[in-house]
């Protein structure tokens, strides 16, 4: 198993421009969720799914969409992006009945 | 709300000292807690879940209630234990939200040899 993939490891975008995060996870895990993680604020969540087709905000969901039309991929899109999204985001899945998230290994954005 | 608090950003330890990285958390219902940590450059992995009180590479936490805390100790720090260390708490609705966790802000743990 692959385990969570994420791509790209790093991208760097203009301001309002828009972009897609990549997740993709081959455990057939029910939840997948969003994070981002900036200096000095930890993790924070962005949005969750409990399953295909289900979709929930999380903490700080403005400026972010996702979609879960498959159980394997949770894609994550930046609409217009601005530079207050640069942050690593993190991708995780978690089995149904289980409480340990297995992480992706994150994609670095910078946003100028 | 709930809400996980890591009071030291950074802490650092000699190799054989004892190590305390300290959580408090403010939650409504009946908490699900747990420690992740990430070495560098390797992913965000689960170190520890209050639930199973185990111990994992040496490091134990126990859950609080009345104090509101879940405190992770080790006994004698090594090298190998400096990482990137987070509380986190599960959101409310047990099972139906194992998809939702609340970090602390993390704390960066030195052990120096």
């Amino acid at each position: 198993n692959a385990g969570v993939t994420q791509t790209p490891k790093f991208q760097v975008l203009k301001t309002g421009q828009s972009m897609t995060l990549q997740c993709a996870q081959d455990m057939n895990h029910e939840y997948m969720s969003w994070y981002r993680q900036d200096p000095g604020m930890g993790l924070r969540l962005i949005h969750y799914s409990v399953g295909a087709g289900i979709t929930d905000q999380g903490e700080v969901p403005n400026g972010y969409n996702v979609s879960r039309s498959t159980t394997e991929d949770f894609p994550l899109r930046l609409l217009s992006a601005a530079p207050s999204q640069t942050s690593v985001y993190f991708c995780a899945s978690t089995p149904h009945g289980a409480d340990t998230q297995y992480f992706g290994p994150g994609t670095r954005l910078t946003v100028l | 709300a709930q809400r996980v608090t890591q009071p030291e950003k950074l802490l650092s330890v000699f190799k054989g000292a004892p190590v305390e990285l300290k959580c408090n958390y403010s939650y409504s219902g009946s908490p699900e807690l747990f420690w992740y940590v990430q070495y560098s450059r390797q992913r965000l992995q689960l170190l520890l879940r209050h639930i199973s009180r185990e111990s994992i590479k040496g490091f134990t936490a126990d859950l609080n209630k009345g104090e509101t805390s879940f405190h992770l100790k080790k006994p004698f720090a090594q090298e190998e234990d400096s990482a990137m260390y987070y509380c986190a708490l599960s959101g409310p609705g047990g099972g139906s939200t194992l998809g939702r966790l609340y970090f602390g802000r993390g704390t960066q743990l030195t052990v120096w040899p």
